[in-house]
């Protein structure tokens, strides 16, 4: 078991360009969560995935975000037309149904 | 909605020396989970101690205790005999038993273990 991780660990990018993080979870949890984190507060949560089925959206997720977990492995968040807004630490998490949540290492997003 | 409150932005321990970091949240729900996750400083989050709602008994993990008051909504963590490597912040969250399961985090606890 090699944990939770993410891909890039850093990301700058322009405003405006597009952004794509990628997700693997622990091979065995059939539920995946995305939040983000802005520096000094908690995790927000994003969305959630039971396998490859998107259950949830937070009201946090905007249009130019989008996610999808094809094959109920690995996940994918992407930002499009990236804004100032969206720089912060992208955390992801997986789980078995109604379990623990282990987190992987984030993707630290800073737009410029 | 459910909400939690750390109230203590920022604590100092000496080593070996025992800090208790507060917690409180607000929810209707009878069955849920309360975690305290530590994140080191550029490190990824890890968990430290999970408490059942529907346990009387407070959970314990070698030097990390909790003392969970379910009628006052408290769940305050409990670190004893502080290490340096215990530097962190502290996050305090909650988990509905049912449904989706996405957890709400407090603000966090800087905690500073001094040599």
């Amino acid at each position: 078991d090699t944990g939770v991780s993410q891909n890039p660990r850093h990301k700058i990018t322009k405003r405006g360009q597009n952004v794509t993080f990628r997700c693997d979870p622990i091979s065995e949890h059939n539920r995946l969560y995305w939040y983000r984190q802005t520096l000094g507060q908690g995790p927000e949560f994003l969305t959630y995935f039971q396998n490859e089925a998107q259950l949830e959206k937070s009201r946090l997720l905007s249009d130019r975000f989008s996610a999808e977990r094809p094959k109920g492995s690995f996940s994918t968040l992407e930002i499009q037309r990236t804004e100032q807004g969206d720089s912060a630490m992208y955390l992801c998490a997986s789980s078995k149904m109604g379990e623990t949540q282990y987190f992987g290492p984030g993707t630290r997003l800073l737009v410029l | 909605a459910q909400t939690v409150t750390q109230s203590q932005p920022e604590m100092s321990v000496q080593e070996a020396e025992t800090v208790t970091l507060s917690c409180t949240y607000d929810t209707s729900e009878n069955n849920y989970y309360l975690f305290w996750y530590k994140q080191p400083p550029s490190r990824q989050m890890i968990l430290v101690i999970r408490q059942e709602a529907y346990k009387q008994q407070n959970a314990t993990e070698n030097r990390f205790s909790v003392n969970f008051q379910k009628a006052a909504k408290s769940f305050s963590l409990k670190i004893s005999d502080s290490q340096l490597g215990d530097t962190a912040m502290y996050f305090c969250a909650f988990m509905k038993h049912f449904g989706n399961n996405d957890m709400r985090f407090g603000a966090g606890t800087r905690l500073t273990v001094k040599p």
